[in-house]
């Protein structure tokens, strides 16, 4: 199977809580910032982006705050489903033609 | 549309070996990327290419050729294959370029021995 994320950071929930998945980023240059969930055995989906001249940004039960003066970027996930078992990626943009990735949060969701 | 597709799927090369890393999109997209996926990291950017005719150099692009003849395809190529290229490959499309919402393709599992 899928040996992605073997050593990556766990985070554990129950369903139905809320989960928080956090970034740090280093380039203070960059300008737009997006989640991707990466389910096992598939490529990276599209969750949410927030540019930087917003600090809060909401879809459809995730929410992604962006706080600029630490750097870091989080993402809220209300009602956490089974579903939601994945690894979540932020990415970082600035203002260029390419995207650089995080290394990556396994989310477990159990009953 | 079938969107980003890889081949092959899976493969194990022998040190020295050469391959080619198929991608093919049928999206229309101008820009495509090359990552690859080591266990326990993120993706890195190996090259990347914003239209037919253009290609560029992301992270770590050593040991690795690219080219773009048609909008279409953008074929990965390993040349020498070591051990160190043991990773999952994964090729995305970007329908403008800085938007952020990459289209991935499922992932080619590749094993250097």
């Amino acid at each position: 199977g899928e040996s992605v994320g073997l050593h990556l950071p766990t985070l554990s929930v129950q369903e139905g809580d809320n989960s928080i998945i956090n970034c740090a980023y280093s380039n203070s240059a960059s300008d737009y910032f997006i989640w991707y969930k990466q389910e096992s055995g598939k490529g990276p989906q599209f969750i949410i982006d927030i540019r930087s001249n917003m600090d809060k940004r909401q879809g459809q039960r995730v929410t992604v705050l962006l706080n600029k003066t630490v750097k870091h970027l989080s993402l809220q996930i209300a009602a956490t489903q089974p579903g939601d078992s994945a690894v979540y990626f932020c990415a970082e943009n600035s203002n260029t033609d390419k995207l650089i990735f995080g290394t990556g949060t396994r989310l477990q969701v159990f009953p | 549309n079938a969107g980003v597709t890889q081949t092959p799927k899976f493969h194990i090369l022998k040190i020295g070996q050469s391959m080619t890393l198929q991608c093919t999109q049928d999206m229309n997209h101008n820009y495509m990327y090359w990552y690859r996926q080591d266990p326990g990291m993120g993706l890195k950017l190996i090259y990347y290419s914003v239209g037919a005719g253009i290609t560029d150099k992301g992270e770590v692009p050593n040991g690795y050729n690219v080219s773009r003849s048609t909008t279409e395809d953008f074929p990965l190529r390993l040349e020498l294959a070591a051990p160190s290229q043991t990773s999952v490959y994964f090729c995305a499309t970007d329908p403008a370029g800085g938007t952020g919402e990459l289209f991935f393709g499922e992932g080619s599992r590749l094993t250097v021995l």
